[in-house]
């Protein structure tokens, strides 16, 4: 079974700009979860998607937003990127909600924003 | 504000020793709690998924015990490897839609 893909691995932004990561779930999990994780802090809650509706929000502004589409893939936004966006940003998926179900992490999008 | 919290930060273990790390939180509103090892240079990997007072788990030389009532779950680790470095982090969930990470215990086995 194929894990969990996400894209693209690595970019680097300017400040103001927006930028698109994708994840591709394990076939067959409904529910995609999306961390950040900054040097020194552990990781830092997005969002969670299951069956295409937010389920849940961490502290984020609004600059960031999701979606996932009926084939449970997903995607994250963030809008006018600041310097303090860069981070490794995990996507996960799950069988079901993540308070539950064991999570698979992709591996990572690696975000450096100049 | 709901926190977990992991204690040691980090740890220092000769190889073939066996250690144990904590992971406490709030011990209201449980729903279940979550180990992970996180490799460097790779993603997090579920260890263990605990929903039951009482609870004990074990994966070959880990295991894992979960006390709801005061709020805390052990992880040890028996005979400890080099492959066994990596950083621990647990999670606790109030449902089924988030969890709330520890800050993790970094484990270093010297040889």
């Amino acid at each position: 079974k194929a894990g969990v893909t996400q894209t693209p691995r690595y970019l680097i932004k300017t400040r103001g700009q927006q930028v698109t990561l994708s994840c591709s779930p394990i076939s067959g999990h409904r529910s995609v979860s999306w961390y950040q994780q900054t040097p020194g802090q552990g990781l830092q809650f997005l969002f969670e998607y299951f069956s295409e509706t937010q389920r849940n929000k961490g502290n984020f502004p609004g600059r960031f937003s999701g979606r996932q589409f009926s084939n449970s893939r997903s995607e994250m936004n963030v809008s006018t990127l600041e310097l303090g966006d860069s981070a490794l940003y995990l996507c996960a998926s799950s069988l079901g909600g993540s308070g539950f179900y064991e999570q698979y992490f992709g591996p990572g999008t690696r975000l450096t924003v100049t | 504000i709901l926190n977990v919290e992991q204690s040691p930060q980090s740890l220092h273990v000769q190889e073939g020793d066996s250690t144990n790390f904590t992971c406490s939180f709030p011990s209201s509103n449980f729903y279940a709690l979550h180990w992970y090892r996180w490799e460097t240079a790779k993603s997090p990997e579920a260890l263990f998924v605990m929903t039951l007072n009482g609870d004990e788990k074990k994966k070959g030389r880990i295991s894992a015990t979960l006390n709801t009532k005061e709020g805390y779950s052990y992880l040890y680790i028996k005979g400890s490897q080099p492959e066994d470095s990596a950083t621990y982090l647990c999670a606790f969930s109030e449902g089924n839609y988030q969890l709330i990470w520890g800050a993790g215990t970094k484990l270093i086995i010297k040889p």
